[in-house]
């Protein structure tokens, strides 16, 4: 079985462009989670979606956007893009994202602005 | 030029000896917790979970225990090997979304 799948794995950017970054969960996974991964920390969270619905939302500037689509794969949007997005965006999926559940991530997608 | 971030705490451990990884948590209202395992280059992989109305679970290798009182949350891994090299994160829940620690990185010794 597939594990939860990112794409593009890596991205080059510069600054003041926008991004789409695009994650399918695990067949059977209604919901999906977005984190930012900048180099030598923890994950950061910045969205949860469930049946389309944002569910959750981090502590991240309105650049940052997301959606969920019918067959439960999410894009995440960021416009703007400034220096400090650097970083590794990783997809996490659970089966319904209620609380006390396991989360998966994926490989993540490794973004960079120059 | 050199680039300068945050050096991750690193332990240490000879192959075959046992490893123990500690973590503080901040939310006294946290009821499940987690452990993941990062390689480099991907994402964090579950290794264990516990919840709060458990001190002590086991898996294959693992054991993690917690200690409400203190806020501390601690991962064993016996007779590390090589593959376990990696950098280890806590994770709280916390409303539903899960909140990292810092890591630590495991490097592990012939």
């Amino acid at each position: 079985d597939a594990g939860v799948t990112q794409s593009p794995t890596h991205l080059i950017k510069t600054r003041g462009q926008h991004v789409t970054l695009r994650c399918s969960p695990i067949s059977g996974h209604k919901s999906v989670s977005w984190y930012q991964q900048v180099l030598g920390q923890g994950p950061q969270f910045i969205f949860q979606y469930y049946e389309k619905e944002e569910r959750g939302r981090g502590n991240f500037p309105d650049r940052f956007s997301a959606r969920q689509f019918p067959n439960y794969s999410s894009e995440l949007n960021v416009n703007a893009l400034l220096l400090g997005d650097s970083a590794l965006y990783l997809c996490a999926s659970s089966l319904t994202g209620t609380v006390n559940e396991k989360l998966f991530f994926g490989s993540g997608t490794q973004l960079s602005v120059l | 030029g050199e680039s300068v971030g945050l050096h991750l705490p690193t332990l240490s451990v000879q192959e075959g000896d046992n490893s123990i990884i500690n973590c503080a948590y901040s939310n006294s209202a946290s009821d499940y917790f987690i452990w993941y395992k990062q390689e480099s280059g991907k994402g964090p992989q579950f290794i264990i979970d516990i919840r709060s109305n458990m001190d002590k679970r086991q898996g294959q290798r693992v054991t993690v225990l917690l200690n409400k009182t203190v806020k501390h949350l601690s991962l064993q891994i016996a007779a590390t090997q090589p593959g376990d090299s990696a950098v280890y994160f806590c994770a709280e829940m916390v409303w539903g979304k899960l909140q990292f620690g810092a890591g630590t990185q495991v490097v592990v010794t012939p």
